[in-house]
């Protein structure tokens, strides 16, 4: 099946600094990839939508100079996290369908998630 | 009205129970419909998408009704190892949402021996 690969699982970093999270796709292409942030006992809210070759599309709320998106290839997505606070202290996950298997009806594969903590 | 509405649980069975979860979608237009399971820490894995007849998959039974717009999860003969919590997840409808998934809370399972 398809398989999205979210790198690292987990990272510990001090206020003022910046986190790279990449997002791959091993089996398929993605044009498409979607970030997202999950708070404890929140459901998943979807951050940005990862266009290949392309500006990221943002959602309403979400800081687009601190939350840089670069899709550069078609199976390779990144999301970094600038200037990282407290408050950014979530669980960022990435995703992606298998376009060959259609476009919006498919479902989403996710990546195993990265577990920042800012301190 | 939430866009995905589910109840949070959690829902206590003991071990070869049967367990219904439902859930409301509030985009008329929404075409596609999923139930994820997300185990405590870990990102969500499809279980089963959701048809319009209903299916079927070993203990699992989804359904959808269109007209009142909720789906439905039923588990039955509960096993330890479906203690999770599961979540309803409904596509964006039509235009630029489309592409997106929008995700339900999630209902809390917990399965006693």
């Amino acid at each position: 099946g398809a398989v999205v690969s979210q790198h690292p699982s987990w990272v510990i970093c001090k206020s003022g600094t910046s986190v790279k999270i990449e997002c791959r796709s091993l089996d398929f292409q993605a044009t498409t990839m979607f970030w997202y942030r999950q708070f404890p006992k929140q459901s998943l809210m979807l951050m940005a939508t990862s266009n290949e070759g392309s500006k990221a599309t943002y959602e309403q709320g979400v800081e687009k100079d601190k939350f840089l998106i670069n899709h550069a290839s078609l199976t390779l997505s990144t999301l970094t996290v600038t200037s990282a606070h407290p408050e950014d202290s979530s669980f960022y996950i990435c995703s992606a369908r298998d376009e060959n298997r259609g476009t919006y009806n498919s479902p989403l594969h996710f990546g195993n998630g990265t577990r920042l903590t800012v301190t | 009205r939430k866009e995905v509405e589910q109840d949070p649980g959690p829902f206590n069975v003991p071990e070869g129970a049967t367990v219904a979860f439902n859930c409301t979608y509030s985009n008329s237009a929404s075409q596609s419909f999923f139930w994820y399971r997300q185990d405590c820490r870990k990102e969500p894995k499809l279980l089963m998408s959701v048809y319009s007849s209903g299916n079927e998959d070993g203990r699992f039974t989804a359904q959808l009704n269109r007209a009142s717009q909720y789906i439905s999860l039923l588990i039955r003969d509960s096993k330890l190892s479906d203690s999770a919590t599961y979540l309803c997840v409904v596509n964006g409808g039509y235009g630029g949402s489309q592409g997106n998934l929008i995700f339900g809370k999630g209902t809390k399972l917990s399965v006693k021996p």
